[in-house]
């Protein structure tokens, strides 16, 4: 089965830093998303996006995040100022142009120090 | 607004034994259901889901759940436990197939010799 693949698998940074986050979806997919689960919670829908521009984000999505398909491939998230509370498990997920399967990457674990 | 509980955190059962974990849904319009699984270090694999239609649905590995509306159940269940079923599951809704998902909490299945 085709797979999502995220760089890198664990990612350690001090807080104020940026971090961006990868993600290369499977090839032929259309529709991106971001999801995250902080430990021992649920997993939270971040972002959408969908023929390059955000089709919906929720209220943890703030000015500190953003997304971008900077070369057509990759699949990017990035968090301008890492907080204590961005320490997660940060999931993408891709699906094709029917929008019926969520394909989702093994994650990044996000750890801020 | 669409919300999803897992009952029960961590279910632990014998190897044999029958696997029920609990899901029940809130939505104001009839939603699609599904249940992920989550292997150690792995991503979000779909196990299953409903749309329309039959409300027994039938997923990998042997798993199955069914949508009661009246309810507001979708139940995953497998008859005969394997020690290799021992994972994380988890519960979540939207209202239209591939998009934004509400995931449950979760829930850990243990699996004794």
């Amino acid at each position: 089965e085709p797979e999502v693949t995220q760089t890198p698998s664990h990612q350690v940074t001090q807080m104020g830093q940026e971090v961006i986050l990868r993600c290369v979806p499977i090839s032929n997919h259309l529709y991106f998303y971001w999801y995250r689960q902080i430990l021992g919670q649920k997993v939270e829908f971040l972002v959408s996006f969908y023929n390059n521009e955000i089709s919906e984000k929720s209220e943890i999505f703030d000015d500190q995040f953003s997304v971008e398909r900077p070369d057509g491939s990759n699949f990017t998230l990035k968090i301008r100022s890492t907080k204590l509370e961005d320490s997660a498990m940060y999931f993408c997920a891709t699906t094709g142009a029917t929008n019926e399967k969520l394909f989702f990457g093994s994650g990044t674990q996000l750890s801020v120090l | 607004a669409q919300s999803v509980t897992q009952l029960g955190s961590h279910v632990s059962v014998s190897e044999g034994a029958l696997v029920l974990l609990r899901c029940n849904y809130s939505s104001s319009v009839p939603p699609y259901l599904f249940w992920y699984v989550q292997y150690p270090n792995q991503g979000l694999q779909l196990l299953l889901k409903y749309t329309t239609g039959a409300t027994l649905v039938k997923g990998i590995n042997g798993f199955e759940a069914e949508f009661k509306k009246s309810e507001t159940s979708f139940h995953l269940t497998k008859p005969s436990a394997h020690m290799s079923d021992a994972a994380e599951y988890f519960c979540a809704v939207t209202l239209n197939q591939g998009g934004k998902l509400i995931f449950g909490q979760g829930t850990e299945l243990s699996v004794k010799p």
